[in-house]
């Protein structure tokens, strides 16, 4: 079957950096998203890897090896308004966007 | 961010109820997506149109019936729901499918069965 897993709550503090993994099982790969939603609001895209190697775009940066099916979201410089939960999700053979759990982030002054 | 907008935000409503979910898009996008999303669970796919034609349905219930009249607009008709349909319903939206595009989605419809 087609699985993505990813922790499902993370702590950190204010000005850190923190590490969000994801792993992936699934029937081919066009790409790996990553998504930000903060409670009750819209998911809302934050990066898109195809490709291996470290996608950088300000304080995020998303990393990917396909093949160790494995994904990082990077974030620095944490501030509050990071709090929020991240969806991994890949697009399969079929382009079909298979979506983790998500992971709670809660950032603590 | 309006790109994606749905009503009702939330509704309550009892199982022998009907209802409808709306949503609409204003970024000119050909293809749009039903997700619904319950705590601690992945995003479950419900139904995908593109250039208005259903082309996925992952086995989703009767009860949830979808309606795409045109490009810019998408609804899901509810009746005789359970308690379990209650989560958080998704809207998107995205340039096409068949490719790896972004999906931009509405703020969603909080939905309470009771």
């Amino acid at each position: 079957g087609q699985n993505i897993d990813q922790p499902t709550e993370m702590t950190a503090t204010e000005g850190a950096i923190v590490q969000i993994n994801c792993t992936y099982q699934t029937s081919g790969f066009n790409g790996l998203f990553w998504y930000q939603q903060h409670a009750g609001e819209a998911p809302t895209f934050l990066s898109y890897n195809v490709l291996d190697g470290l996608e950088e775009k300000g304080r995020f940066s998303s990393f990917l090896s396909r093949s160790k099916g494995y994904s990082y979201l990077l974030l620095k410089e944490l501030q509050m308004k990071d709090s929020a939960s991240y969806l991994c999700a890949v697009t399969d053979s079929n382009y079909q966007l298979i979506w983790g759990a998500g992971t709670k982030l809660i950032i603590k002054p | 961010e309006t790109g994606v907008t749905q009503t009702p935000r939330h509704l309550v409503m009892g199982m022998t109820n009907k209802k409808s979910l709306k949503c609409e898009q204003h970024l000119g996008h050909n293809a749009m997506y039903w997700y619904k999303q319950s705590a601690k669970k992945p995003l479950e796919l419900m139904f995908v149109y593109s250039l208005e034609e259903r082309v996925e349905n992952n086995s989703v219930p009767s009860r949830f019936s979808p309606e795409c009249p045109n490009s810019s607009h998408l609804f899901l008709h509810l009746h005789t729901l359970q308690p379990e349909d209650s989560a958080l319903y998704l809207c998107a939206s995205s340039q096409q499918t068949g490719e790896a595009y972004e999906q931009y989605f509405g703020p969603g419809t909080r939905l309470t069965v009771t």
